[in-house]
């Protein structure tokens, strides 16, 4: 019954690793965002995809790179990870653009890079 | 650009005392204005928003805001606080209703006590 879900929960891992999130929509939704929040809850949005394709893309590093296999899931894999990507990421979704809707958001995912 | 401003990172209210949590916006264009609650360990939920109708907007919860283009501010309020309103809450701005990219401030944690 979960609206926007997000897998996995916690994830701690070693400098230099490789890691993927997943997220998954089952509102009907069209658009989807990460969105990361650091340490001091400041909440910055990342990426949008529309209709699985790329509509926002902030000033984020190459290491990041979104996928979304089809409108219900935006992925968020993360190469060479870095001390300072330990952050919470939050997935959203929202019913489309060309008028604004309401964004809900996952539970979030925390990462923690040792 | 648009940004967003929230004074007091930490608004302590006891029960059934008014709560009043602070955001100015800055927007080059008629902004769209909104208020998201986060409580611990879970994702961002909204709590109202303004999208240029009435500038008393009524939300969730018992919480309303207004919007005050004079005053470049659209300040949250609840009459009488309950031991469930601890939360985190983020003001947000977007300019842009098309692509619903939203620009948070830092937050405000409002602790209620008995």
């Amino acid at each position: 019954d979960t609206a926007v879900s997000q897998t996995p929960k916690y994830l701690v891992t070693q400098m230099g690793n490789d890691k993927s999130i997943k997220c998954e929509q089952n509102l009907g939704h069209d658009t989807m965002y990460w969105y990361k929040q650091d340490s001091k809850k400041f909440l910055k949005i990342m990426f949008s995809y529309n209709n699985k394709e790329l509509i926002i893309n902030e000033t984020v590093p190459n290491r990041f790179s979104p996928k979304s296999p089809d409108k219900a899931h935006l992925n968020l894999h993360i190469n060479s990870l870095e001390l300072g990507d330990s952050a919470v990421y939050f997935c959203a979704s929202s019913r489309g653009i060309g008028e604004y809707n309401e964004q809900f958001f996952g539970p979030g995912t925390r990462l923690t890079v040792l | 650009a648009q940004s967003v401003t929230q004074l007091g990172s930490h608004v302590s209210v006891s029960e059934g005392a008014l709560v009043l949590l602070r955001c100015n916006y800055s927007s080059s264009v008629p902004p769209y204005l909104f208020w998201y609650v986060q409580y611990p360990n879970q994702g961002l939920q909204l709590l109202l928003k303004y999208t240029s109708a009435a500038t008393l907007v009524k939300g969730i919860n018992g919480f309303e805001a207004e919007f005050k283009k004079s005053e470049t501010s659209f300040h949250l309020t609840k009459p009488s606080a309950h031991m469930s309103d601890a939360a985190e809450y983020f003001c947000a701005v977007s300019e842009d209703g098309t692509a619903s990219k939203l620009t948070f401030g830092t937050g405000t944690r409002l602790q209620v006590t008995l």
